[in-house]
């Protein structure tokens, strides 16, 4: 089955600063790559997900890029707010299931 | 704006209980999910379910049973209650090939 390894686990970094969460995914058939933010005392919400036919997705400060041939897609959040701190998911999705990576919590210091 | 409601949101009750929480959405999705997750640690799939009569155990193994009468409802019971059972669960839903929509989880406490 599908393998989803997330790094790091932890990233804190100066509001302001950009981050980068990285996924690798072992199974080729995966085809839909969805991130997701978990704030305290709430359930992960989707916050952009790109599919395999696309190689970069944008939307305002946070972007996606997926690398087929190397199975790995990154999450990059531009000009960090203290807002953006949660615990983020990557998630790989195939033949009707999705496998999520282990979460990354970010801490935005102001 | 969440369309996939849990409850209760949070439950203190001593061991040997028997507990039922609840799972509902008003999308219509056919597919729904029972996470358990210790706070901000990874998300381990317990059951599953295609749609109505369908229901599959996940990865971690779980002492709960779930069913799925009607399409908008999932709910979790464990028969009687330990306290390993402490933890958070998360119900989510989806259609095929979309991201999973989650409810905001029940913290669950064993005495």
């Amino acid at each position: 089955g599908e393998n989803v390894e997330q790094h790091p686990s932890t990233l804190s970094v100066q509001e302001g600063d950009s981050a980068v969460i990285k996924c690798t995914y072992s199974d080729s058939a995966s085809n839909y790559f969805p991130w997701y933010k978990q704030e305290l005392g709430k359930g992960p919400q989707l916050i952009i997900d790109i599919r395999s036919n696309v190689g970069e997705k944008k939307d305002q400060r946070i972007a996606v890029t997926l690398n087929k041939t190397a199975k790995h897609f990154s999450l990059h959040i531009t000009e960090t707010q203290p807002e953006d701190s949660a615990v983020y998911f990557c998630a790989a999705y195939d033949a009707g299931k999705s496998t999520f990576g282990d979460g990354t919590t970010l801490t935005v210091k102001p | 704006e969440a369309d996939i409601y849990q409850t209760p949101r949070y439950l203190v009750i001593g061991t040997g209980k028997k507990i039922t929480l609840e799972c509902s959405q008003t999308m219509g999705h056919d597919k729904m999910y029972w996470y358990q997750q210790d706070p901000g640690m990874e998300l381990h799939l317990i059951h599953y379910s295609y749609g109505v009569n369908s229901t599959e155990k996940g990865d971690l193994s779980s002492e709960s049973t779930v069913s799925r009468i009607r399409t908008e409802h999932f709910p979790l019971t464990l028969e009687s209650a330990r306290p390993s059972h402490t933890s958070q669960y998360l119900c989510a839903s989806s259609e095929l090939g979309q991201p999973q929509h989650f409810g905001d989880g029940t913290r669950l406490s064993i005495l």
